[in-house]
């Protein structure tokens, strides 16, 4: 099945600096890849997905890449703000099937 | 609309009780999925449900868990005996079944403890 590693397990940036969260995935039938954050309290919520057949994809401060060749994927989040700090959860699946997830990546966004 | 709900948000139950967790998923969703965190772990997959269907239970730790969907709506959780280590944060998500999105939809959780 399905194994998906992540790193660093915890993260602490300056405010305004980039943070950078990358994730290797292990089946090669893998086609979608979600980013989820949890703030402490709530529950995940998807920030930024990925398909198989793109490459990089951006949505403002927040860009995804993914490397199928080399089965790894990463989180980039620029201009970070303090309300960035979250555990981030990358995912791997095959559509709806076998999603697994990361152990996550606490970020800590320092003012 | 309304999310996805779990019920009860916290539990809190001796070694060898019984407890039942419930999910209601977003209405329209076919997909129900169930995971379970260990505080500082990974979002462990359990199982998933389409429909009232059992798509994939590989990853139920044991037969002490018994999840249920009957007629494709809600779902429940049984875990008989609990055992410490079940002790953890039990999520239910819920995604359409459409190929413009795979996007899971997750609820707030149920806080198992055991003690």
């Amino acid at each position: 099945g399905e194994n998906v590693e992540q790193h660093p397990s915890t993260l602490s940036v300056q405010e305004g600096d980039s943070a950078v969260i990358k994730c290797t995935y292990s089946d090669s039938a893998s086609n979608y890849f979600p980013w989820y954050k949890q703030e402490l309290g709530k529950r995940p919520q998807l920030i930024i997905d990925i398909r198989s057949n793109v490459g990089e994809k951006k949505d403002q401060r927040i860009a995804v890449t993914l490397n199928k060749t080399a089965k790894h994927f990463s989180l980039h989040i620029t201009e970070t703000q303090p309300e960035d700090s979250a555990v981030y959860f990358c995912a791997a699946s095959k559509a709806f099937y076998d999603m697994r997830f990361g152990a996550g990546t606490r970020l800590t966004v320092k003012p | 609309e309304a999310g996805v709900t779990q019920f009860p948000s916290h539990s809190v139950i001796e070694k060898g009780q019984t407890v039942t967790l419930r999910c209601d998923p977003i209405s329209g969703h076919d997909n129900l999925y169930w995971y379970r965190r260990v505080m500082g772990k990974e979002i462990k997959f359990l199982l998933h449900f389409v429909k009232e269907s059992k798509q994939d239970e590989s990853g139920m730790p044991n037969n002490r868990f018994l999840a249920e969907r009957t007629g494709g709506t809600y779902s429940t959780l049984k875990v008989q005996p609990a055992e410490l280590e079940d002790s953890g944060v039990y999520f239910c998500a819920s995604s359409q079944d459409h190929s413009m999105s795979y996007e899971q939809y997750f609820g707030p959780g149920t806080r198992l403890t055991v003690t």
